[in-house]
């Protein structure tokens, strides 16, 4: 059972450039979250998609931006890069049931802005 | 607004030896409180959690108890190993009806050696 996937690993951009991440929730799954973690800090929460709808959002500029498609798959934007946007980016995906049966992580997109 | 307060690390033990590492968290509402495990080049994984206070979450050898009364969920194992090895973070969610989110401390690392 193929668990969350992010794509792509790395990625490097220049900085006023525009990128945009990938995730497949695992099976089962049905709402998304995208988390930065910048380098040796804790996973920030940017925001979460439930039913095709931003649900919640963390303290993010509307820079970053998302979407989810009816398969459940959801990719994240990022406008007008910054040098401070170079972090992993975390997809977590939940179950129907909801965050007490923890949420499942992909193993990220490196994101460097040069 | 909802915090966790998490051990500086890095926390370095030989092998066999006992780890505790010390989690506290401020939250608005009742939260229900995770220890998440990151290996080296990898995503987050879900170690153990708690729903309620006085639950003890276990797994691996891992635990952890929620207590309210003192705000803390602090991490255990009676013997380590070099396999555990990793970064250590505590997170809190307080279920709402807009969301999951998850808050993460900074994060502790591990180094066991043989």
């Amino acid at each position: 059972d193929a668990g969350v996937t992010q794509s792509p690993t790395h990625l490097i951009k220049t900085r006023g450039q525009q990128v945009t991440l990938r995730c497949s929730p695992k099976s089962g799954h049905d709402t998304v979250s995208w988390y930065q973690q910048a380098l040796g800090q804790g996973p920030q929460f940017i925001f979460q998609y439930y039913e095709e709808e931003e649900r919640q959002r963390g303290n993010f500029p509307d820079r970053f931006s998302g979407h989810q498609f009816p398969n459940y798959s959801s990719e994240l934007n990022v406008n007008a890069l910054l040098l401070g946007d170079s972090a992993l980016y975390l997809c977590a995906s939940l179950p129907l049931e909801g965050v007490n049966y923890g949420y499942t992580f992909g193993s990220g997109t490196r994101l460097t802005v040069v | 607004g909802d915090s966790v307060t998490q051990m500086e690390g890095p926390v370095t033990l030989s092998e066999e030896a006992f780890l505790t590492i010390n989690c506290t968290y401020t939250a608005t509402g009742y939260p229900s409180l995770f220890w998440y495990v990151q290996y080296p080049g990898e995503g987050l994984q879900l170690l153990l959690k708690a729903t309620k206070a006085d639950d003890k979450g276990s797994n691996k050898g891992f635990e952890a108890t929620y207590r309210k009364e003192t705000t803390s969920f602090h991490l255990e194992k009676g013997s380590v190993q070099v396999s555990d090895s990793a970064v250590y973070f505590c997170a809190l969610s307080v279920n709402s009806n807009s969301g999951y989110a998850l808050n993460f401390g900074k994060g502790t690392s591990l180094l066991v050696t043989p």
